[in-house]
């Protein structure tokens, strides 16, 4: 079991350009989040899924896609980045049990854009 | 808005002595309560989790007091090691919500040795 893998570890865009984030889960979990980590700010939600072909917005989506059309991957995709989104971002995902959802969370991508 | 709140920003403790984190939280309706623990250049994961109809749970050396009236809960961690130094963040969610978690801003531990 890997876990949660993401790709790239870290990466360096210019302003404009755009990417995507590679997320992909292999404890076959219904749910998985897209979070940024900036430095005393804790984890925002960016997106979430709860399932293949269901997505929904979660604090700070703005700037940011995603798509879900297979239970393990879980791609979040930034169009005209901007210094703004300069942070780390981490995917996670869970499952539900005894009415609690444990997340686990990727290493992380360390994207700085100029 | 931020719904859940937590202090202090970063923390500095000797070997042996008791860390404690605290959290405050405005949305009446949350009902689970999980610590996140964070080592430098990882992804945080799960150390322990309260829900509201206990007041206090402990796993080994660390410990969640929970305080429904207040709407606040910490994080106790008893003789605390050098290893324990990381990023602790706590978080809230409803059972409305689903599986979406509310974090708040971190505190960085540092264990002296």
């Amino acid at each position: 079991n890997a876990g949660v893998t993401q790709t790239p570890k870290f990466r360096i865009l210019k302003i404009g350009q755009s990417m995507t984030l590679q997320c992909t889960q292999d404890m076959n979990h219904n749910y998985m989040y897209w979070y940024r980590q900036d430095p005393g700010m804790g984890l925002k939600l960016i997106y979430y899924s709860v399932g293949a072909g269901i997505t929904d917005k979660g604090e700070v989506p703005n700037g940011y896609n995603v798509s879900r059309s297979t239970t393990e991957d879980f791609p979040l995709r930034l169009e005209l980045a901007a210094p703004s989104q300069t942070s780390v971002y981490f995917c996670a995902s869970s499952y539900r049990q005894g009415g609690s959802y444990e997340q686990y969370f990727g290493p992380g991508t360390r994207l700085t854009v100029t | 808005q931020q719904q859940v709140k937590q202090s202090p920003q970063s923390l500095i403790v000797q070997k042996g002595g008791i860390s404690i984190i605290n959290c405050a939280y405005e949305n009446t309706a949350f009902d689970y309560f999980p610590w996140y623990q964070q080592f430098p250049g990882k992804g945080p994961a799960l150390l322990i989790a309260i829900r509201p109809d206990v007041s206090e749970k402990k796993e080994g050396r660390f410990t969640i007091s929970f305080n429904k009236s207040a709407k606040q809960f910490s994080l106790h961690i008893m003789d605390s090691q050098p290893g324990d130094s990381a990023t602790y963040f706590c978080a809230a969610s409803e059972e409305t919500s689903g599986s979406r978690l509310t974090f708040g801003e971190g505190t960085q531990l540092t264990v002296n040795p």
